[in-house]
């Protein structure tokens, strides 16, 4: 069974660059699109970017001017990087699976509590 | 972007009851995109229903989905104390490539 482990910060100063990245269970990365989706805190789900596993990121239009995302398939890994974040950033972050036999997210992984504060 | 809106915001229902969940999309919605999660507090989301119907692996017969269109519903037949959590609907578009529903919360009368 595929497992996701999201790591990140904690906390994160204004203005600063969140980076997440996700491990992936090893030998699993291939033909996927890989997600990153965030919830603040008492609130909804937001997809925030998604990556193949051969590259080419998309992005939330409403953070895009922000976002970076990168995968490394030798280690079983994407990332995503957030620049200049706020107060309104703070969120559980989750890595989840796009599985196209089912065009929803299968696999999620148990998520990373980022706090945006100085 | 299409917008899904769920309601009820939060239904209060007791064990053994019956749950009808709605998730109304902006405008149209393939079927085949529309799915919906399950979020028990402290955990991640889990997918429930792919393809406005069809059940996830591991999910039990009582979780049914329907719908078509703009309107879609999920419907569980007899609530298990387990099943008392928070339903997401979402679907799959141009742009934002995901979308989700702001959530019903089911929760014991």
């Amino acid at each position: 069974q595929v497992q996701l482990q999201e790591s990140g910060p904690g906390l994160v100063r204004p203005s600063e660059t969140l980076s997440l990245t996700c491990a992936i269970s090893s030998g699993y990365i291939s033909n996927y699109y890989w997600s990153w989706i965030r919830q603040p805190p008492g609130k909804g789900l937001e997809w925030i970017a998604n990556i193949y596993y051969t590259g080419g990121p998309s992005y939330n239009p409403s953070l895009k001017s922000r976002l970076t995302s990168s995968i490394d398939t030798s280690k079983n890994r994407f990332s995503l990087r957030l620049s200049s974040v706020t107060a309104a950033d703070t969120a559980m972050y989750y890595c989840a699976r796009e599985n196209r036999a089912t065009d929803a997210f299968d696999i999620w992984g148990q998520g990373t509590m980022v706090t945006v504060s100085s | 972007e299409i917008v899904l809106t769920q309601s009820p915001g939060t239904l209060s229902l007791s064990p053994g009851d019956r749950a009808t969940l709605s998730c109304r999309a902006s405008q149209s919605v393939s079927s085949t995109y529309l799915a919906w999660y399950q979020q028990r507090p402290g955990q991640a989301p889990r997918l429930l229903i792919y393809g406005a119907s069809g059940r996830a692996t591991g999910i039990p017969d009582r979780f049914s989905g329907s719908g078509s269109g703009t309107d879609f519903t999920l419907t569980i037949s007899r609530l298990e104390p387990e099943d008392f959590a928070v339903y997401y609907c979402q679907q799959y578009g141009s742009s934002p490539r995901w979308t989700f529903g702001q959530g019903t919360k089911v929760e014991i009368k």
